[in-house]
């Protein structure tokens, strides 16, 4: 079985842009949760989606967003990029939110 | 103050030691108390957890809850240098829908 699927595996941008990571979930998994872990540190929870609507949000900034498509895959958007979102951006999936989270590979973002 | 501390290492051990990796936490409403690994360059992978206070094996693994004094500990008997990663504990809320983690200690055992 595909486990969690990210994309993409890498990607530079600069101060100021928008970018659109995308996530696959364990076929089967309705919800799909994003992290975002910075170089030394443990994964911080961002959102959470369950059945296409948002369950949960961290301490984040409006910047950051996301959303549920039917198929259960997920996006997020970070808007007007700073060299602090420099971090990997994990993707977690589970069957409905409150069992066990499987990570994807991550996207590494690189905010120059 | 976070409301996870981990020891933050990095720790380096000879193959075949025990080796203690610990998290000590200020919220007492967390209930489930996870273990990841985390490889380099690979998302993190659940080891184990538990379930409030207590013991937990599974083959040379150990977890161990004291609620009462808010300190979590993995125990690796007879490490091996294929457990060289970055341990993560992560705590829950029994309502919550998200982990809190630590900030991982990172192991290197030395074949």
């Amino acid at each position: 079985d595909a486990g969690v699927t990210q994309s993409p595996t890498h990607l530079i941008k600069t101060r100021g842009q928008h970018v659109t990571l995308r996530c696959s979930p364990i076929s089967g998994h309705k919800s799909v949760s994003w992290y975002q872990q910075v170089l030394g540190q443990g994964p911080q929870f961002i959102f959470q989606y369950y059945e296409k609507e948002e369950r949960g949000r961290g301490n984040f900034p409006d910047r950051f967003s996301a959303r549920q498509f039917p198929n259960y895959s997920s996006e997020l958007n970070v808007n007007a990029l700073l060299l602090g979102d420099s971090a990997l951006y994990l993707c977690a999936s589970s069957l409905w939110g409150y069992n066990e989270q499987f990570f994807g590979p991550g996207t590494r973002l690189t905010v120059l | 103050q976070k409301e996870v501390e981990q020891d933050p290492g990095p720790l380096s051990v000879p193959e075949g030691a025990i080796v203690s990796l610990n998290c000590t936490y200020s919220n007492s409403a967390f209930q489930y108390f996870m273990w990841y690994r985390q490889y380099s360059r690979k998302g993190p992978e659940l080891l184990m957890y538990t379930y409030s206070s207590g013991n937990k094996e599974d083959g040379r693994f150990t977890a161990q809850v004291d609620k009462s004094s808010k300190y979590i500990s993995l125990f690796i008997r007879d490490s091996q240098p294929s457990d060289s990663a970055t341990y993560l504990c992560a705590p829950r809320r029994g309502s919550a829908r998200q982990l809190t983690f630590g900030s991982g200690t990172q192991l290197t055992v030395l074949p």
